[in-house]
């Protein structure tokens, strides 16, 4: 059983450009939600997708968007980039319709804005 | 306001000891609380997940208690290892808000030997 896989492991971006993430969700997972935990503190929810569609979204601008493909995968999509969004952006796999438990988490992608 | 609040201050234990962890939450009504383990760099790691109608989950070393009067919830680590040294965060799946989870803002526990 594979777990949650996110690229690139960490990234530099300068303020006022675009950058993408991607993760692959755990074998079996239709559902993929994305956090952003700044430095010190809890994962902030951003969005999740199921079965291609958005399924709930935290509060976060429309700058942030995302994708999520037929074999479950996602992308998560920064526009704007302004130096707050310095942060570390994780991934979360689970199944709806399945067991209610706990979330499987990448190991993230650690995004710098200078 | 909602508010989910955890000790922001580390928690220094000595190894063999018991480390008990607060989590404290106002204005939510979760139908389910999840602890999980971060080190740093990496995604938090699931570990215990109790229901709203349940006091007390037990996993190993682990023990987690649930009182959705006093809208608290005590995480325990007994007979405590440096390994086990860790930032641990508790979750909250509000009943309201579909699959999604909200998070404290987590406490460092470090263990010496």
């Amino acid at each position: 059983e594979t777990g949650v896989t996110q690229s690139p492991t960490h990234l530099i971006k300068t303020r006022g450009q675009q950058v993408t993430l991607r993760c692959s969700s755990q074998s079996g997972h239709n559902t993929v939600s994305w956090y952003q935990q700044a430095l010190g503190q809890g994962p902030q929810f951003i969005f999740q997708y199921y079965r291609e569609e958005e399924n709930g979204r935290g509060n976060f601008p429309p700058r942030f968007s995302g994708l999520q493909f037929p074999n479950y995968s996602s992308e998560l999509n920064v526009n704007a980039l302004e130096l707050d969004d310095s942060a570390l952006y994780l991934c979360a796999s689970s199944l709806v319709g399945g067991p209610r438990g706990g979330y499987t988490f990448g190991s993230g992608t650690r995004l710098t804005v200078v | 306001s909602q508010k989910i609040e955890q000790n922001s201050e580390a928690l220094n234990i000595q190894e063999g000891k018991t480390a008990t962890l607060t989590c404290n939450y106002t204005n939510y009504s979760p139908a389910y609380l999840q602890w999980y383990r971060q080190d740093p760099g990496r995604g938090p790691v699931f570990l215990l997940l109790i229901r709203e109608n349940e006091k007390e989950k037990r996993k190993e070393r682990l023990k987690v208690t649930f009182d959705t009067t006093l809208k608290q919830s005590l995480f325990h680590i007994t007979a405590s290892q440096p390994a086990d040294s860790a930032t641990y965060l508790c979750a909250l799946d509000i009943k309201a808000a579909g699959n999604k989870l909200t998070f404290g803002g987590g406490t460092r526990v470090l263990v010496k030997p």
